[in-house]
């Protein structure tokens, strides 16, 4: 089974550039779900898609961020324009729906951004 | 407000011996608890999971303790080894009614080094 894909791996901007990342989640996983994470932090949800549909995006700076998840199933992640405090590794996860405990979220291997 | 810590950023192990991580909650509505291990230049993988109305829960070398009266639960990886050598995430759910897995709040995590 095919693990969550991430693109790009490395990203480096300069401030005030914008950036757009993507994400496949694993085939027939229904919740799709964006973490930022700063470094010596740990994750911390953006926001957490069901489908095609905004679960949660309270945590998301909606002045600067945006995602979609066109069809329910790959997704992208846009900041426009970055600042310096946006550099951080960039996480997708994702995982079956429903509320059983065994299903539990698979992780990218993440997208490092830079903001110089 | 750092609903979950990490208090410790570093623990050093001998080969075979015992590591315990722990971690610290504030939220008396996280329901279920979770640790994810982190690999560099790697996503976070699931590890072992608790709920709210246990205590123990026990996979193999891994162990994760609950103490709901002190809002502490701590990681058992007995006998360590190298290859446990990692950052390890604690995470926090509260559960969102319904079907809803709810949100993950995570730690700061722990760097882990198991020498030989």
């Amino acid at each position: 089974e095919a693990g969550v894909a991430q693109s790009p791996r490395y990203k480096i901007i300069e401030k005030r550039q914008s950036v757009a990342f993507w994400c496949n989640p694993i085939s027939g996983h229904a919740t799709l779900y964006w973490y930022q994470q700063i470094l010596g932090q740990g994750p911390k949800l953006l926001i957490q898609f069901q489908n095609n549909g905004v679960v949660d995006d309270s945590q998301l700076p909606k002045d600067r961020f945006s995602a979609e998840r066109l069809k329910g199933v790959d997704s992208t992640l846009k900041i426009q324009p970055a600042k310096l405090e946006d550099s951080a590794v960039y996480l997708c996860a994702s995982r079956l729906a429903g509320r059983s405990s065994y299903n539990e979220q698979f992780f990218g291997p993440g997208t490092r951004l830079t903001v110089l | 407000d750092q609903q979950v810590k990490q208090n410790s950023p570093s623990l050093s192990v001998q080969e075979g011996r015992i590591s315990i991580l722990n971690c610290d909650y504030t939220n008396s509505m996280f329901d279920y608890f979770l640790w994810y291990k982190k690999y560099p230049a790697e996503g976070p993988t699931f590890l072992i999971s608790i709920s709210s109305i246990k205590d123990k829960n026990e996979d193999g070398r891994f162990t994760v303790f609950l103490n709901k009266s002190a809002k502490h639960l701590s990681l058992h990886i007995v006998p360590s080894q190298p290859g446990d050598s990692a950052v390890y995430f604690c995470a926090a759910r509260v559960y969102a009614g319904g079907t809803s897995y709810g949100k993950l709040t995570f730690g700061q995590g722990t760097i882990l080094t198991v020498h030989p």
